[in-house]
């Protein structure tokens, strides 16, 4: 069965520093993998996904992220974090088959000091 | 702009009281989806739409219904048998899937249903 793992329930960055938010998965076949945002109160926002093509994925807001297979890993990377950046962060993965669902982490709370 | 409209934003329910959720898209997505959130939990999977006329159960079904008459409309009800359903609740929709998995999904901004 296809799982997700967030290792971290919060992040406290300072603005201007990078960010390193880290998801873990579980698949029993060669899955997509996505990135939310959600802001207070707003429905979750894509930032990025990956369906098998380059390893090395670019989404908005200078957000990127690497899938790698070896470790089960698809950490979100941003070189330097803005004061807008702080939200929720959900790593997600497709679930087995054709049915469209996904399957989400449990969130990663990002916070950016001044 | 395209996009997801769920309503109201904000729901009260009073005790025995079935109170029902509205979402509409106008994306031309034929996969429409219902989760619920709650505080420092990721989403789960109420019901979920692939076609018009048809839907299925997630892992949270109990206490909820759903009708799909529509492809653009997929409305949620919270029965009196759901006995804790002060949460947030967010509608989103995909592109058919069936030939592919991998479709990400578009989400509304969501409606905060609390107890009276």
């Amino acid at each position: 069965a296809q799982s997700v793992t967030q290792l971290d329930s919060h992040v406290s960055v300072s603005e201007g520093t990078p960010v390193l938010l880290r998801c873990n998965y579980s698949s029993s076949y060669s899955p997509s993998l996505f990135w939310y945002v959600q802001h207070p109160n707003k429905g979750l926002q894509l930032l990025l996904k990956y369906t098998s093509a380059a390893t090395l994925v670019k989404g908005i807001n200078g957000f990127e992220a690497e899938f790698k297979k070896s470790e089960t890993s698809f950490h979100l990377t941003k070189p330097s974090a803005h004061m807008s950046d702080a939200a929720e962060y959900f790593c997600v993965v497709s679930d087995q088959g054709n049915t469209g669902k996904l399957i989400f982490g449990q969130g990663t709370t990002l916070q950016v000091k001044p | 702009d395209g996009g997801i409209t769920q309503s109201p934003k904000y729901l009260f329910r009073k005790e025995g009281q079935n109170v029902t959720l509205s979402c509409e898209q106008n994306l031309n997505h034929d996969a429409m989806y219902w989760y619920r959130q709650d505080p420092g939990q990721g989403l789960r999977l109420i019901y979920y739409s692939q076609i018009v006329n048809d839907f299925q159960k997630g892992d949270i079904a109990e206490g909820y219904s759903v009708s799909r008459e529509k492809k653009e409309s997929f409305p949620l009800t919270v029965t009196s048998a759901q006995k804790n359903p002060t949460a947030f609740y967010l509608c989103a929709s995909s592109p058919q899937t069936g030939v592919t998995g991998n479709q990400p999904q578009h989400f509304g901004d969501g409606t905060r249903l609390s107890i009276l």
